[in-house]
């Protein structure tokens, strides 16, 4: 049962323009989400987070947007650049509790 | 920031012999590690829930007694693959959440994860 998802396997944008990645959720108990960035054979990284009180957190050309009533986060990258090229997963949970993964969306950003 | 490290970063072994994984919290204390398994091309899938001073918690289909998991202290859980087989090999990486007030914060930080290939 996923209970975290991101319905877009892959994504390709022009450098210098926005990125948008996806992520759907169902269990309405979660109330931290985070996003990690992945390099190939390398852990994730953490890149951004947002509790449930917020709808908007930013952190340089990194903002995640959270619609509770829609169970659905995404997460903005602008302007894209080539290095942001990765596997981005979304992931949440109940605060202190195991963290539920999206597949992740593998970003391609072209130059 | 927090640091999570993990040793070794790779191991190859052969089929058969027991390889143990560290996770350490550099400058935290973790009541809670988690550790997570990748296949590839496909997400973290959480094996178990280790907790300082008490059996780790498995999830469905996980053997407990294949992949040991002893958090022994704040800041070091460990994860040993016994009697390690070809298809044991993946990427492992640990988690840890810190503590405040003796309660789990929301951040985590994960390690940078250990490649095991099994021969």
């Amino acid at each position: 049962d996923q209970q975290v998802k991101q319905n877009s396997p892959s994504l390709s944008v022009q450098e210098g323009r926005i990125s948008i990645l996806n992520c759907d959720y169902t269990n309405s108990m979660f109330d931290y989400f985070l996003w990690y960035k992945k390099y190939p054979a390398e852990g994730p990284t953490f890149l951004i987070s947002i509790s449930s009180i917020k709808d908007k957190n930013e952190d340089g050309r990194f903002t995640v947007f959270l619609n509770k009533s829609a169970k659905h986060l995404s997460l903005h990258i602008v302007p894209s650049q080539p290095g942001d090229s990765a596997v981005y997963f979304c992931a949440a949970s109940v605060t202190g509790n195991q963290f539920y993964f999206g597949t992740g969306t593998s970003l391609t950003v072209i130059p | 920031g927090a640091v999570v490290s993990q040793h070794p970063s790779r191991v190859i072994c052969k089929s058969g012999t027991s390889v143990k994984i560290e996770c350490r919290s550099l400058d935290f204390q973790a009541t809670t590690m988690f550790w997570y398994r990748q296949f590839p091309k496909q997400s973290l899938m959480l094996m178990a829930t280790s907790n300082e001073g008490s059996k780790a918690t498995y999830e469905q289909g996980v053997e407990k007694d294949k992949f040991l998991i002893n958090h022994a202290s704040l800041t070091l859980s460990t994860l040993t693959v016994t009697s390690a087989h070809p298809e044991d090999s993946s990427f492992y990486i640990c988690s840890a959440s810190s503590t405040s007030g003796g309660a789990a914060t929301d951040t985590q930080y994960f390690g940078p994860g250990t490649r095991l290939t099994v021969l």
